[in-house]
């Protein structure tokens, strides 16, 4: 079945080490999320790459960097993280259909990388 | 994006139907409602969306008002696997970059 494959489900780190979290998607959809969501709150979108044009949201700390090597993959780095950045991390996909399509593009998300800070 | 409202939580019981409101009162004429539903440590789950028109799909219907202010999620006969949070969400739906901005959401919990 085509899917959001993402990996590991569940990811430990100490404070301050670099750590990447992966997604990949057998859908060949040209869009792809990263959302952050903090325990007891709703997702937040961090970034997203139409194709591979690169769009950060404002509020996106610079801790935060994203890669997009090909279609199918897409990782989260986050540089050095602190204990503020414990939280699920989920990736979404969606085929866009362009600015004058007029058809709405539905996203499709993974499992999610739980994320720990020590 | 339009905001949205919608009640903290509602209780269901099983093989009832469970009607889920939301609020979208400054909806504009471009923009799409979205139902996502998350269960508990899993990623959301796209259940249905529409743009005027009633809409229906082996998971839901989905019922927005003829001035399209408000919507309703119904599910025909919950199960207790229907226990989440449900999401209604309103955004434009030409542009990828639009992100989903995530409400509260409603807590729906479905008892035996």
């Amino acid at each position: 079945d085509a899917m959001v494959i993402q990996n590991p489900r569940y990811q430990v780190t100490q404070f301050g080490k670099p750590v990447t979290l992966s997604c990949s998607q057998t859908l060949n959809h040209n869009v792809m999320y990263w959302y952050q969501q903090k325990s007891s709150q709703a997702p937040k979108l961090l970034f997203h790459y139409y194709d591979k044009d690169f769009n950060n949201e404002a509020d996106t700390p610079d801790n935060f960097q994203s890669r997009r090597p090909n279609t199918s993959f897409c990782f989260l780095d986050i540089r050095s993280p602190g204990l503020g950045d414990a939280a699920m991390y989920l990736c979404a996909t969606s085929r866009a259909g362009g600015l004058t399509s007029g058809r709405a593009d539905t996203q499709y998300f993974g499992p999610g990388t739980r994320l720990t800070v020590l | 994006d339009a905001k949205t409202t919608q009640p903290t939580s509602m209780d269901c019981a099983e093989g009832r139907a469970a009607n889920l409101p939301c609020n979208h009162s400054t909806i504009s004429g471009n923009e799409y409602v979205y139902w996502y539903r998350q269960i508990h440590s899993q990623g959301p789950q796209y259940i249905i969306h529409g743009l005027k028109n009633n809409e229906t799909n082996e998971m839901a219907s989905l019922i927005i008002t003829e001035d399209r202010k408000s919507s309703t999620l119904i599910l025909p006969h919950a199960t207790l696997r229907d226990t989440a949070v449900y999401y209604c969400i309103v955004r434009p739906g030409y542009n990828a970059g639009n992100m989903l901005t995530f409400g509260g959401g409603t807590r729906l919990m479905v008892k035996p």
